[in-house]
C-alpha cells in the first residue's frame, strides 16, 4: 500500500510551460508539505497545509501555487516554468500538526529544457 | 531563526568501520530532532527521532543518535557500517511552537566501500 504517492514521477517540459504535480496520502494525516531538492541534494520546504489551510509559505516565486482540495491531497501548480525550477519535488505528510514524523512521497523529477 | 548544520558533506568508509555524522542546530526553544535517510533513487525515510526522554535514541538498522542539549547537537552513529548503508543522511529539526516548520540540514553523502 502506497502511503504518500505523487504523479508524475518524471516531468520534462519546455521553459514557459505550466505544469502540475499531484500528491495524495492515505495515512489520515492532517498536514501535508511540498519540498524542493536541488541538484546538490539540499532539501527546502516550500509549503505546508494543515487541514487544508496554508500554514507555511516560504519564499518561493508566486509562479508556484499549492492547492489542497481536501486533507488527503496537496497539488502543486507551476506557471511559466524556468530552468532553475529543475529539481526533485517531494511531497510529505505528517500528523499532530507539524511535530510528528514526516512521510515522504517518491518524488517528482522535474526537468525544464 | 532555526538552522541546521551538517559538517560532513561526503564521507567514505570501508565496511565494518564506525560512523559518526555530526548535526548541530540553532534554536533557542524546545525542538524535535530527526535523522532521515535517502537511499539512491529513493525517497526520504525516517531513521530515528527524538522528542523527549532518554537522549540516546535507537533507530532502525543499528543506528543511534545522542541529543546533547548543551551542545545543540544530535550526532548519528553506527558502530559498524555495511555497504547497504550507502545513502544520503539528513538531520532535521522542528520547533515545538510557532509554525513547527521542519528545517533540514544540507545532508551528508555516505559511501561505504565493500
Amino acid at each position: 500500500d502506497t502511503a504518500v504517492s505523487q504523479t508524475p514521477k518524471y516531468l520534462v517540459t519546455q521553459m514557459g510551460n505550466d505544469k502540475s504535480i499531484k500528491c495524495e496520502q492515505n495515512l489520515g494525516h492532517d498536514t501535508m508539505y511540498w519540498y524542493k531538492q536541488d541538484s546538490k541534494k539540499f532539501l527546502k520546504i516550500m509549503f505546508s497545509y494543515n487541514n487544508k489551510e496554508l500554514i507555511i509559505n516560504e519564499t518561493v516565486p508566486n509562479r508556484f501555487s499549492p492547492k489542497s482540495p481536501d486533507k488527503a491531497h496537496l497539488n502543486l501548480h507551476i506557471n511559466s516554468l524556468e530552468l532553475g525550477d529543475s529539481a526533485v519535488y517531494f511531497c510529505a505528510s505528517s500528523n499532530r500538526g507539524n511535530t510528528d514524523t514526516q512521510y515522504f512521497g517518491p518524488g517528482t523529477r522535474l526537468t525544464v529544457l | 531563526a532555526q538552522s541546521v548544520s551538517q559538517h560532513n558533506h561526503h564521507v567514505i568508509l570501508s565496511e565494518a568501520a564506525s560512523l559518526e555524522l555530526g548535526c548541530n542546530y540553532s534554536y533557542g526553544g524546545t525542538v524535535n530532532l530527526f535523522w532521515y535517510v535517502q537511499y539512491p533513487g529513493q525517497h526520504l525515510q525516517l531513521l530515528l527521532k527524538y522528542f523527549s526522554g532518554d537522549p540516546l535514541v535507537k533507530g532502525i538498522k543499528g543506528f543511534e543518535a545522542e541529543f546533547i542539549k548543551s551542545k545543540f547537537s544530535f550526532n548519528l552513529r553506527k558502530p559498524s557500517v555495511q555497504w547497504s548503508d550507502t545513502a544520503e543522511y539528513f538531520c532535521a529539526v522542528n520547533a515545538r511552537s510557532g509554525t513547527y516548520k521542519y528545517i533540514f540540514g544540507t545532508g551528508t553523502r555516505l559511501k561505504v566501500l565493500a
